[in-house]
């Protein structure tokens, strides 16, 4: 079964500064997507970002990037100028051709003005 | 494009009562999901249905939960009888299909406390 741990519970940033969240996850599949998904206090999950497992580029969106080891089965999320409105959940997820996604423990993001 | 619409926002009920959660896909998508959170951790897959279709129901104690998707659009999902445990947010999720790895576009979540 597929595994994804976030050995972050919390992190904290500074306004405007870099943070960047870790993801490790485990399995014996070589075709599938990896998420992250931001959860702020309303609840509703919104997509921040996707990688294909077969890409080898990072995948990136605006102040939103990723580092992506398939060798080391890890992906961290990469969030550039943080802003205020950065503060929520993060969860990390893979899904494979199944489309079930499994979810990480999640990890609670402050950002300090 | 109207997103994941789902019904009641939040609900109160006292342990073995019945409750009952809907949920509405965006429109064109054939796959839809429930999934529990509970309070600090991720979200776990409850059911998995493709059209009106159950592809994966392994993690849904069956014994007080079901699930329907009769015409292959929305969705309810029932609890009874409601154990304290059952506390948590309910979560429903859509994509377009299932034969592909698909993101999936999740709804404001039902959030339920039992007594």
């Amino acid at each position: 079964a597929q595994t994804v741990t976030q050995s972050q519970p919390e992190m904290s940033v500074q306004e405007a500064e870099t943070v960047t969240l870790s993801c490790t996850y485990d399995t014996s599949e070589s075709d599938y997507y990896l998420f992250w998904y931001k959860q702020p206090p309303s609840r509703q999950m919104i997509l921040v970002i996707r990688q294909e497992a077969y890409k080898q580029q990072n995948a990136t969106e605006n102040r939103f990037s990723v580092n992506f080891q398939k060798a080391a089965k890890s992906f961290s999320l990469k969030i550039s100028d943080s802003q205020l409105g950065d503060a929520a959940m993060y969860f990390c997820a893979y899904n494979n051709a199944g489309n079930m996604l499994t979810f990480g423990g999640g990890t609670r993001l402050m950002v300090k003005p | 494009e109207a997103g994941v619409a789902q019904s009641p926002r939040y609900k109160i009920i006292e342990k073995r009562q019945s409750v009952a959660f809907w949920c509405n896909p965006i429109s064109g998508h054939a796959t839809l999901y429930w999934y529990q959170q509970i309070l600090g951790q991720g979200p776990k897959l409850l059911i998995q249905f493709q059209n009106n279709g159950v592809v994966d129901d392994s993690q849904l104690p069956k014994d007080r939960f079901s699930a329907e998707r009769l015409k292959g659009v929305d969705s309810t999902l029932k609890i009874q009888p409601a154990k304290l445990e059952d506390s948590a947010v309910y979560l429903c999720a859509s994509s377009m299909s299932a034969g592909v790895i698909e993101t999936q576009y999740f709804g404001p979540g039902t959030r339920l406390l039992v007594l």
